[in-house]
């Protein structure tokens, strides 16, 4: 089975603080993904890296970084947390051949108070 | 008009019923749709993948797509309460695997 590691289900940030959240996959797959999920808008791309230090903006980059150092790790980076970022975040992996679905990590919950 | 839509629900029916979930969805070239369950407070998990029109079963899932009319489904027999969750229609878009996401179809199945 495929697992996809968050490395925390809850934080707790203050306005201001630089944060990385970390994820990694054990299945050697090429594509990792950054979403927040928010009720009533879904999941939203923020970023996505398709191999080792390469990356593309998703759909809602702004106040956002990534970083894709080695293939299994994928960091989402808030260089400047406000509170509009107080959301659920979640991260998924792929391969891009075919027909392959996203495989989910358990999320992270974080406030930025 | 949105990418992906889908009936927020709540959808309600009875245990041992079946549930119709529907979605639509905007752009042409999706060839690939996923169908991912999320529980309340937990991460979506896939549920069922279908790329050829028509039906695709599996247990007590069925998928049905028709990419003429851009539209994708998924019913479920013999509806249980563990069903209940929001469920997710997602079209691949674009390369490398990339979804688009629906807001989701909350279904509530009642004793």
């Amino acid at each position: 089975d495929v697992k996809v590691t968050q490395s925390s289900r809850y934080l707790v940030k203050r306005t201001g603080e630089k944060v990385f959240l970390e994820c990694v996959q054990d299945m050697d797959h090429e594509n990792m993904f950054w979403y927040r999920q928010d009720p009533g808008l879904g999941l939203r791309l923020i970023y996505f890296s398709y191999d080792v230090k390469m990356k593309e903006k998703g759909d809602i980059p702004e106040g956002y970084s990534v970083s894709r150092e080695k293939k299994e790790r994928f960091s989402l980076i808030l260089e400047s947390a406000s509170t509009n970022q107080t959301s659920m975040y979640l991260c998924a992996s792929t391969t891009p051949e075919g027909h392959q679905p996203q495989h989910f990590g358990d999320g992270t919950r974080l406030s930025i108070l | 008009q949105k990418e992906v839509e889908q009936n927020s629900g709540p959808l309600s029916v009875p245990e041992g019923a079946i549930a119709s979930l529907n979605c639509t969805y905007s752009d042409r070239g999706s060839q690939s749709f996923f169908w991912y369950r999320q529980y309340s407070g937990k991460s979506p998990e896939l549920i069922m993948s279908i790329y050829s029109n028509g039906d695709k079963e599996d247990g007590r899932f069925t998928a049905q797509l028709n990419k003429a009319s851009q539209y994708v489904s998924l019913l479920i027999r013999d509806s249980q309460p563990s069903d209940s969750a929001t469920y997710l229609c997602a079209p691949r878009r674009g390369g490398g695997n990339k979804l688009t996401f629906g807001t989701g179809t909350q279904l509530k199945v009642e004793l």
